[in-house]
């Protein structure tokens, strides 16, 4: 089983519509949640963290997270061409620990 | 410059060939971090430097050796590598930051140094 499991896409939605992103772990010790974008031939990029059970919404990214069930997504509200990208889910129990990385879904947001 | 800098930027070598990558952060971090990244792999953690002194050695094969002569750099070193080290290799910082939710790592990413192995 992969520590850090995303499907690696591509999602295709057409500009407007809401973009939903999934991400399941392994490590029922995980603490922190991330989710980075990476553009093309671009290194990855922080835009969310989530820490607590629930929703945290950022502009037009809501992370939500389930500890229980061991899950982790991001939804893109609006989706805009300037979206597609390749999302990295990661987690790490915390501190300085080892962050385990997802292969990364490819979002394509069709005009 | 600012953020963190990573040279080369791109990088061709033999298998007999010894080369090094650099990374420098302008960020006062106190993390380092050497990752990476395959096509169609996840990021692989190589090493992590915590106040200049290594905290995780992932498994990784003798011929990469790091290190890191004080907060703001970290290198590389690459000898006797076999094409299927052929990656992009990215180098990150970071700090504890504490918020409402609670403290996490955040992470900055340099540009990476792709590096081909002929």
């Amino acid at each position: 089983q992969k520590e850090v499991e995303q499907n690696s896409g591509p999602l295709s939605v057409p500009e407007g519509a809401i973009a939903s992103l999934n991400c399941t772990y392994s490590d029922r010790g995980s603490q922190s949640f991330f989710w980075y974008r990476q553009y093309s031939g671009k290194s990855p990029e922080l835009i969310m963290f989530i820490y607590s059970n629930g929703d945290k919404e950022d502009g037009r990214f809501t992370a939500q997270l389930n500890k229980a069930s061991q899950y982790v997504s991001l939804l893109i509200r609006d989706s805009q061409p300037s979206d597609s990208a390749t999302y990295l889910c990661a987690v790490t129990r915390g501190g300085y620990q080892k962050v385990t990385f997802g292969i990364g879904t490819k979002l394509q947001v069709i005009p | 410059e600012t953020g963190v800098t990573q040279t080369p930027r791109h990088l061709v070598m033999g298998m007999t060939n010894k080369k090094s990558l650099k990374c420098e952060q302008h960020l006062g971090h106190n993390a380092m971090y050497w990752y990476k990244q395959s096509a169609k792999k996840p990021l692989e953690l190589m090493f992590v430097y915590s106040l200049e002194e290594r905290v995780e050695n992932n498994s990784v094969p003798s011929r990469f050796s790091p290190e890191c002569p004080n907060s703001s750099h970290l290198f590389l070193h690459l000898h006797t590598l076999q094409p299927e080290d052929s990656a992009l290799y990215l180098c990150a910082s970071s700090q504890m930051v504490t918020s409402l939710e609670g403290s996490y790592n955040e992470q900055f990413f340099g540009p990476g140094t792709r590096l081909t192995v002929l």
